[in-house]
């Protein structure tokens, strides 16, 4: 297993457009983050799966804004009529609970960079 | 939104001197990990502290954690100029299980 993988690496759209991207998580991980950094910021955290369970979703996540991840396996966050200020990089981690599944490390992807025009 | 800051923001050192970031955070935590940068790519984690721990070794990084203060402070001791990168502490909120991250030290090390 390579780790966390991201398609595309870059992403170049016109405002308006719809983007999607993609997730595949280290295969044994039951849990899929999405994080979003704008440059010079930490990551800002969009929404997490356990399985193929939406958990929890950041204000930040507007309408336009969705993610899933159907089969508990990977997971796509789509982007609906983007704007200039959705230009950033779009992180995915993956982690899996330890015994009495407490939270641990999380392994992240390398980013989807995009550039809204 | 994110939990807290880091501080300094910008840090430069000669190599073998040491490098020490701080991290203060907002509300009570599960845990604190610290997580590093390099330029345009993924985060790598270093070290997690547990809200019940102090300090933690992890070859050349010292972590610790003061939950009275809430703030931590990560010290990579002789430093390479491959230590260059950014470097984020992040916060596991009590029972939540996502990471919160803060802004972030970006430290350079001179040759």
């Amino acid at each position: 297993d390579t780790g966390v993988s991201q398609d595309p690496r870059h992403k170049i759209t016109k405002r308006g457009q719809n983007v999607t991207f993609r997730c595949d998580p280290i295969s044994e991980h039951n849990r899929l983050y999405w994080y979003r950094q704008t440059l010079g910021q930490g990551p800002e955290f969009l929404t997490y799966f356990q399985n193929e369970a939406q958990l929890e979703k950041s204000r930040l996540l507007s309408d336009r804004f969705s993610a899933e991840r159907p089969k508990g396996s990977f997971s796509t966050l789509e982007i609906q009529r983007t704007e200039q200020g959705d230009s950033a990089m779009y992180l995915c981690a993956s982690s899996s609970p330890k015994t009495g599944g407490r939270y641990t490390e999380a392994f992240f992807g390398q980013g989807t960079r995009l550039t809204v025009v | 939104s994110q939990q807290g800051e880091e501080d300094p923001q910008a840090l430069s050192i000669q190599e073998g001197e040491n490098a020490t970031m701080n991290c203060s955070y907002k509300t009570s935590i599960n845990n604190l990990q610290w997580y590093r940068q390099n330029s345009g790519r993924g985060l790598v984690h270093l070290i997690l502290i547990r809200s019940n721990e102090r300090e933690k070794h992890s070859g050349r990084l010292r972590v610790t954690l003061d939950t009275s203060k809430k703030s931590s402070s990560l010290l990579i001791t002789a430093s390479r100029a491959a230590d260059t990168a950014s470097y984020f502490c992040a916060t596991v909120p009590y029972n939540t299980d996502k990471l919160i991250f803060g802004t972030g030290t970006r430290l350079q090390v001179f040759p």
